[in-house]
């Protein structure tokens, strides 16, 4: 059974960092053709995509997030972690990680995280 | 980047009915398209993969089709649980994108 859960913290100041992991259990990221991605939802939008890091290591972002975006993966952990730098307003949001198999969107999500960027 | 455009953006139809949903993509993905159903308050589940493959578990009523760069979710005969927002997602060039949604209501 696939399961995904994200952490981290629910609230960040402008200008911070925010650091989000995502734990994993029922799959490998060192197996052929796995994917952990991240996308977001600010409360009452659309769902955006921000970034996947795959087994062989291959990632990819958003560049609309302006190189704000790094994601990194620990397969002895089974871990996934994305950081946001110089946070805003205009981040806060629901943030999901999600698995993936090449060729298929993403077929587990975790519950979410509801993260929100305030002063 | 590929711009994805969902339409239309709320619907309101009854038990029974057929309804179609349709993500027109700016340039080709090939079949590289989800659809997805999010209600309220919960993480998105995907409904059909590479256009046209149903998920396990995914009702029979729930179908994918392409047509050059315009993609259709159907739902044969909507049921009460099929009220939700409905998403189209684009993985084949990146950065991927999905479409703005479709709220399908109760008429």
């Amino acid at each position: 059974q696939i399961t995904l859960k994200e952490s981290g913290p629910t609230l960040v100041k402008p200008t911070q960092t925010l650091t989000l992991t995502c734990t994993f259990s029922g799959f490998s990221l060192s197996t052929s053709e796995v994917g952990v991605g991240w996308v977001r939802q600010p409360p009452g939008k659309a769902l955006e995509w921000l970034a996947i890091i795959h087994w062989n290591d291959d990632k990819h972002d958003n560049p609309s997030l302006k190189n704000r975006l790094t994601i990194t993966k620990d397969t002895s952990k089974n871990q996934v972690v994305l950081t946001v730098t110089n946070v805003d307003p205009l981040d806060t949001a629901t943030y999901y990680c999600a698995h993936r198999l090449i060729y298929r969107g993403f077929s587990h999500w975790g519950q979410g995280i509801l993260v929100t960027v305030s002063s | 980047d590929i711009q994805m455009t969902q339409s239309p953006s709320t619907l309101s139809a009854s038990e029974g009915d057929r309804v179609t949903i349709t993500c027109r993509a700016s340039e080709g993905i090939s079949n590289s398209l989800a659809w997805y159903q999010q209600k309220p308050g919960r993480a998105p589940k995907l409904l059909i993969y590479e256009a046209s493959k149903l998920e396990g578990g995914v009702p029979s009523r729930f179908s994918g089709s392409r047509s050059g760069t315009e993609f259709t979710l159907a739902i044969s005969s909507l049921q009460p649980d099929d009220f939700a927002t409905y998403y189209c997602h684009q993985y084949h060039l990146y950065p991927w994108a999905f479409g703005q949604g479709t709220k399908v209501g109760i008429k």
